[in-house]
């Protein structure tokens, strides 16, 4: 079955460069999550898209910016890096249509951002 | 607001014994109530989940946990580890009226042994 696919699988950074998180959900679903995980945490949640909009927002810094395509496929832009962004970043996909998956976050493998 | 209190960091356990992970949260809304487990290096895979019904809820690889509202606990059960279940386990909660993000747990660090 298709999962959540995320690239780049790693990215290493130097202070102050951009980086961009590229996520691709399932197939049909229409919501995606991004979250970060730093080292020996949870994963805290940053933000989400239903229909290409803007549902929900966490502790997400000013410098970091998301949207959602028309193919589904969700960005997530990072700018003036600092070293505290590094951490492993998950995105996640879902669909509440109904169905024995309802409310289930499908996770991708992850991108670890490590900031220099 | 949601908050996931996992009650024990690291969870030692021989490899045929037991183990019951805890998990107890608190929420001024309903909530629906996942387990996830993450193994080193990888993604976070759903174990099981509670929306409503029946408190017992049974997922995969042996797992099953029960939903006690009166305790607001969701603890994660299994009656034989193997080597293979050594990994970081979430309990997370979501708010039954938001859009739909996790909150998780600081996890609990399983590890099986011999």
């Amino acid at each position: 079955a298709a999962g959540v696919i995320q690239s780049p699988r790693h990215l290493i950074k130097e202070k102050r460069e951009t980086a961009t998180l590229k996520c691709y959900p399932i197939p049909r679903h229409d919501t995606v999550y991004w979250y970060q995980q730093g080292p020996g945490q949870d994963p805290q949640f940053l933000i989400s898209f239903y229909e290409k909009m803007q549902s929900d927002k966490g502790s997400i810094p000013d410098r970091f910016s998301a949207q959602q395509f028309s193919d589904y496929h969700s960005e997530l832009n990072m700018s003036s890096l600092e070293l505290g962004d590094s951490a492993l970043y998950f995105c996640a996909s879902s669909s509440d249509l109904g169905g024995t998956d309802s409310y289930e976050q499908y996770f991708g493998p992850g991108t670890r951002l490590t900031v220099t | 607001a949601q908050s996931v209190t996992q009650l024990d960091s690291q969870v030692p356990v021989f490899e045929e014994a037991p183990v019951e992970l805890r998990c107890n949260y608190s929420s001024s809304v309903s909530v629906y109530l996942f387990w996830y487990v993450q193994y080193p290096n990888q993604g976070l895979q759903l174990l099981l989940k509670y929306l409503s019904g029946s408190t017992l809820v049974k997922g995969i690889n042996g797992f099953e946990a029960e939903f006690n509202k009166s305790q607001t606990s969701f603890h994660l059960r299994k009656p034989s580890v193997h080597i293979s279940d050594t990994a970081e386990y979430f309990c997370a909660v979501r708010a039954t009226d938001s859009w739909g993000k996790l909150q998780f747990g600081a996890g609990t660090q399983v590890v099986v042994t011999p």
